[in-house]
This record gives C-alpha cells, sequence and structure tokens, in this order.
C-alpha cells in the first residue's frame, strides 16, 4: 500500500478562493482524520470519520471548513473563503479500529497551504 | 477537544545523556495513549500505543510508561544519538475513537 495520499502537497491561493485538500486513506481503514499545524497549536484535530460519518466536527474552526467522505477511498477538506490566517500544515491520518491495541495512526505527507 | 499537555517544550542535550519528557492527558473515558516521533518535512509515525495502566513499551533505547489513572505517561531516551532529534508527540485517544495530539517536545541532540 502506497499509504495515505493527500494531494496537492502544496498550494498557493489569494484571500477569497475556494481551496480543496484531498486525502486517500489506506485501503481497508475505517477512521479518518483531518489536523491542521500551526507553530502556535501544534496539531489540531479539525474532524474525524468512521466508516465514512462525520463523528465529531468540533474542531473544525468556522462555517468556512467543510469536509466531506463520500466513500472509504477518499475525503475532502474544503475552505471557503479562504483567509490568510488559514494558512498551515494540513495532515491526513487514517487507521483501523478493531482494538485499542490496533489502533495506530498514519499520516500522509501533507498539504502546505498558503494563502496571500 | 480535549486537552493534552507535554513537556518540555523543547530540550537540547548532549550526544550520549538520556532524557525523558512528560505526556499529561484527562484520566477519564481512556482508550489508548499512542507516542509518535516527528522529523521535520516528514509525517509523524508512530512510536507506541498503550493502552493499559502500568504498561511498559520498549524499542530499541526508547521506552515509555503510562498511568492512566493519574493521566500521565513518560517517554524515556536512553544515551541520546544525533538521530533521535525529533519532534516527540503524543495522543490521547477516548472511545470515541478520535485521536487528540499534544504539541510535543522538540528534542535536539548535541554532538
Amino acid at each position: 500500500d502506497a499509504g495515505v495520499i493527500q494531494s496537492p502537497r502544496h498550494e498557493v491561493t489569494e484571500m477569497g478562493q475556494e481551496v480543496t485538500l484531498r486525502c486517500k486513506p489506506i485501503s481497508g481503514h475505517n477512521s479518518l482524520f483531518w489536523y491542521r499545524q500551526t507553530m502556535m497549536r501544534g496539531l489540531e484535530l479539525l474532524i474525524y470519520f468512521n466508516n465514512n460519518v462525520p463523528i465529531d466536527d468540533s474542531g473544525m474552526p468556522e462555517d468556512r471548513f467543510s469536509a466531506k467522505m463520500p466513500n472509504a477511498s477518499f475525503s475532502t477538506l474544503k475552505i471557503q473563503p479562504s483567509e490568510p490566517r488559514d494558512s498551515a500544515v494540513y495532515f491526513c491520518a487514517s487507521s483501523f479500529r478493531a482494538s485499542p491495541m490496533n489502533t495506530e495512526a498514519f499520516f500522509g505527507q501533507g498539504t502546505r497551504l498558503t494563502v496571500v | 477537544i480535549l486537552n493534552v499537555e507535554q513537556s518540555p517544550q523543547s530540550l537540547h542535550v548532549q550526544e550520549g545523556d538520556s532524557t525523558n519528557f512528560t505526556c499529561s492527558f484527562p484520566s477519564s473515558n481512556f482508550y489508548a495513549l499512542h507516542w509518535y516521533r516527528w522529523e521535520t518535512a516528514k509525517s509523524p509515525e508512530a512510536l507506541f500505543v498503550m493502552t493499559l495502566n502500568g504498561d511498559e513499551k520498549k524499542k530499541g533505547r526508547i521506552s515509555a510508561t503510562l498511568n492512566t489513572k493519574e493521566g500521565y505517561s513518560y517517554l524515556y531516551i536512553k544515551g541520546s544519538q544525533p538521530e533521535d532529534s525529533a519532534t516527540y508527540l503524543c495522543a490521547f485517544r477516548t472511545g470515541a475513537n478520535n485521536l487528540f495530539f499534544g504539541t510535543g517536545t522538540r528534542l535536539t541532540v548535541i554532538p
């Protein structure tokens, strides 16, 4: 398996534009997490899905952020409209929740977003 | 969103020194505690998963302990080497299957 795949790796956009980040989890994993990494707050959990269903989106900073998981192999994180303070690295991670000992999360390479 | 705290925030040690750092997490609704190693420009990689109070895990020179009743875990590195330089993250998982990370301890090992 190629691991968790995120695209694009880098995104530079102008303030006010819509940005869509994509994630392909590891095949067979049933949990997917979106994180935002900033210098001040480290890795913030934005939202996570179990079996394609959003379970907790309380970490999503504002209504401008939305996430979907239409099927087990694809998820998107959308920011509309984007603002300069959204600039960060966004990570996607997936795991297979079978037992407490088998819940290691695997991370993608991240998308570095810059909003100018 | 649950609060996971790590200390210290950063640490410089000399090559060969042993070191340790702390992860504090809520003691209620505990499911699992993860430690990750995160090198610059790479993705976090899992080191340990611990689930039982009193668990101890070891991988080479790195080991970790877990106290779920008081809500803390320690990560130990014995005989630090320059290649151990990284940010060490802990993550707390509740029964709801979320995964909350601390802000990490950035370790620099000076040759």
